[in-house]
């Protein structure tokens, strides 16, 4: 049973456009939620987190949106680039335990 | 990738071997973790070590053990190599017990035929 549940699967995107990308989860104990991207043949890297005492955090054309009610949050990206083609990942953590989603691979077109 | 390296990058065995991935850090990092990444599942933790000889269980934890004799390594063993463990294996790290963020290696193709 999947704890974070991610959507859509995959993205396409025009350059200058929104991508955006949504989590829920069902385990209220989680309390850091980050959001990796993965570049073919390389490991996840943390691109940005928040934490639920938080409803919005933003870092340049990365915001997150967290909804503590509804147990969901979102990734947005402002302004797309193809150098953001990547496979992105939300997760939610809490004692040890890091949960992940089963990804988003966004193309964004030139 | 944060002083993390992962051998082999790529192995391709049969059924019924033993496998060993090795995950060895630079950091001098207390926490270590093995996740196998599958289309569809995302990254699921196999096991974990909180310090040296401290390992735990994950999520996915049948048909592996894993052993941390010194601070920068950590060994994945498959005893009994089958098809479903087919994947890509990834070590990351972790600081300290309040900082959750976690550092990636570049991963292991796994193909066990």
């Amino acid at each position: 049973q999947q704890q974070v549940k991610q959507s859509p699967q995959s993205l396409i995107v025009q350059k200058g456009g929104i991508s955006i990308i949504n989590c829920a989860y069902e385990n209220t104990a989680f309390d850091y939620f980050p959001w990796y991207q993965q570049f073919p043949g390389k490991g996840p890297a943390l691109l940005i987190a928040i934490r639920p005492d938080v409803s919005e955090k933003k870092e340049g054309r990365f915001t997150i949106s967290f909804n503590k009610s509804a147990k969901q949050f979102s990734l947005h990206i402002m302004d797309s680039q193809p150098g953001d083609s990547a496979t992105y990942f939300c997760a939610a953590y809490n004692n040890n335990d890091m949960r992940f989603g089963a990804g988003t691979r966004l193309t964004v077109k030139p | 990738d944060a002083g993390i390296t992962q051998s082999p990058r790529h192995k391709v065995t049969e059924t019924g071997t033993p496998v060993t991935l090795r995950c060895h850090q630079t950091e001098n990092h207390r926490y270590m973790y093995w996740y196998r990444q599958d289309p569809g599942h995302g990254l699921r933790l196999i096991h974990y070590s909180y310090g040296v000889k401290d390992t735990d269980k994950g999520e996915v934890s049948d048909g592996y053990s894993v052993s941390r004799s010194k601070t920068e390594d950590f060994l994945l063993t498959l005893e009994s190599a089958t098809s479903s463990q087919t994947s890509v294996y990834f070590c990351a790290i972790r600081g300290t017990s309040t900082n959750e963020k976690l550092f990636f290696g570049s991963g292991t193709q796994l193909s066990v035929l």
